[in-house]
Parts: structure tokens; C-alpha cells; sequence
């Protein structure tokens, strides 16, 4: 079955420094998202993106956030100067077209750790 | 905003006991409604969905919920719990697809041998 698959797995970096976590969603899917969850926290959405474009983003995707679909299979987020803060697991999640679904297929997570 | 409750934070069960994992919503329009799990050291699975048609719903693994609108409720069954259904359990609520997806809190389920 296919699956979302991200890397890396595991991310440490230094407060201030500029981090990507990449993601391939399934291959025909055209919706794709991202969501943290901090620990001990719950699972939050950080945005969604279709048709090449942001659809919608929450409080937490400040400008230090950045999504992009740089070709045909990868989906990225940048974060641009990270905090202590952005510790967290990070999730990306793709979904199909159409109705028949409706749910979404998350990737394994990446943890980010910034110390 | 929508947001999902999840009553219980821990449950411990012994094998073959019933589960039921509470979850309610908020949320004035029609949603789905939907249950993950995620097992020690794997990725958030989906166990069962609901989007309109008969409000029972039976999932993988044995596990069904029911969708009780009047209540605003989606809880999660098993009658009898195996060992291998230890994980965390998260309910979560969308509007439509393609929408975000807003998460409960999570229940850790743990099943004594």
C-alpha cells in the first residue's frame, strides 16, 4: 500500500538556524498538509496546500513558515529561523480528490529538536 | 472554531475486556468524522470514518463507532481488546475534503496480558 514518507526522521538544530522537513506524499494525491504535535500536546494543523497553493493556514504558520512543492513528488516546510518553541513532531499528511474519502494519510513524523 | 473532546486521557483494560473511548465535537455544520491510532513507534493510522450514510461504523481490527448527531458524539468500540491494541487513540473532525483535519487531545490504551 502506498504510504507518505518523510525525512529526516530525527532534526536537532541550534536556535536562530534554518531548517527543512521533507515529505513525499502518495503519488496521486493532490491535497497535502502539515501538522506538529508538541509533546504532550495535541495534534495541530499547520496548513494545507492545493493547486500549487496555500488553501489554508492556521495562527501558528507565522512568516517563519514556508510550504513548497518544489517538483513532481516532494512537499516541504521551511522554517526560517526556528525556536526553542518549534520543538515538536512534525507530520505530513496527504489526501485524494473526491468524496469517496475524506480523511487523510499522515507520513511517520519528523521530530525536531532545537536546542 | 471546531473542536473535539476525548474524555479519558489514560485506559488500562485487561485483554477481552469492552472498550468504548469517548469522543464529542463542536461544530454546528455536517461533518466527518474520523479515528486514528497510532501504535508505540509507527505513524497515525486510520481506523474507521464516517461522512453520512448509516451512523454505525465499522472499522479495522474489530473497532466500529457510532455517530450520535443529537449528542454531537463519535465514540470509539471494541468488544473484547487484545494486547496488540495498546496505542494512543486520537478522534478528529473535518468540514469537507481537502479540510483541515482537528484533532482530540489523544487516549493512551493499554492492555494488560
Amino acid at each position: 500500500e502506498p504510504e507518505v514518507t518523510q525525512t529526516p526522521s530525527h532534526q536537532v538544530t541550534q536556535m536562530g538556524q534554518e531548517v527543512i522537513l521533507r515529505c513525499v506524499p502518495i503519488s496521486n494525491h493532490l491535497y497535502f498538509y502539515w501538522y506538529r504535535q508538541i509533546l504532550g500536546q495535541k495534534v495541530e494543523f499547520l496548513v494545507s496546500f492545493y493547486n500549487n497553493e496555500i488553501s489554508e493556514k492556521s495562527e501558528i504558520f507565522d512568516d517563519q513558515f514556508s510550504v513548497e512543492r518544489p517538483d513532481g513528488s516532494n512537499f516541504t516546510l521551511k522554517i526560517r529561523s526556528t525556536k526553542l518553541e518549534d520543538s515538536a513532531m512534525y507530520f505530513c499528511a496527504s489526501s485524494p480528490r473526491g468524496e469517496s474519502f475524506r480523511g487523510q494519510y499522515f507520513g511517520p513524523g519528523t521530530r525536531l529538536t532545537v536546542t | 472554531a471546531q473542536s473535539v473532546s476525548q474524555h479519558n486521557h489514560h485506559v488500562i483494560l485487561s485483554e477481552a475486556a469492552s472498550l468504548e473511548l469517548g469522543c464529542n465535537y463542536s461544530y454546528g455544520g455536517t461533518v466527518n468524522l474520523f479515528w486514528y491510532v497510532q501504535y508505540p513507534g509507527q505513524h497515525l493510522q486510520l481506523l474507521l470514518k464516517y461522512f453520512s450514510g448509516d451512523p454505525l461504523v465499522k472499522g479495522i481490527k474489530g473497532f466500529e463507532a457510532e455517530f450520535i448527531k443529537s449528542k454531537f458524539s463519535f465514540n470509539l468500540r471494541k468488544p473484547s481488546v487484545q494486547w496488540s491494541d495498546t496505542a494512543e487513540y486520537f478522534c478528529a473532525v473535518n468540514a469537507r475534503v481537502g479540510n483541515k483535519l482537528v484533532f482530540g487531545a489523544g487516549t493512551i490504551l493499554r492492555v494488560k496480558s
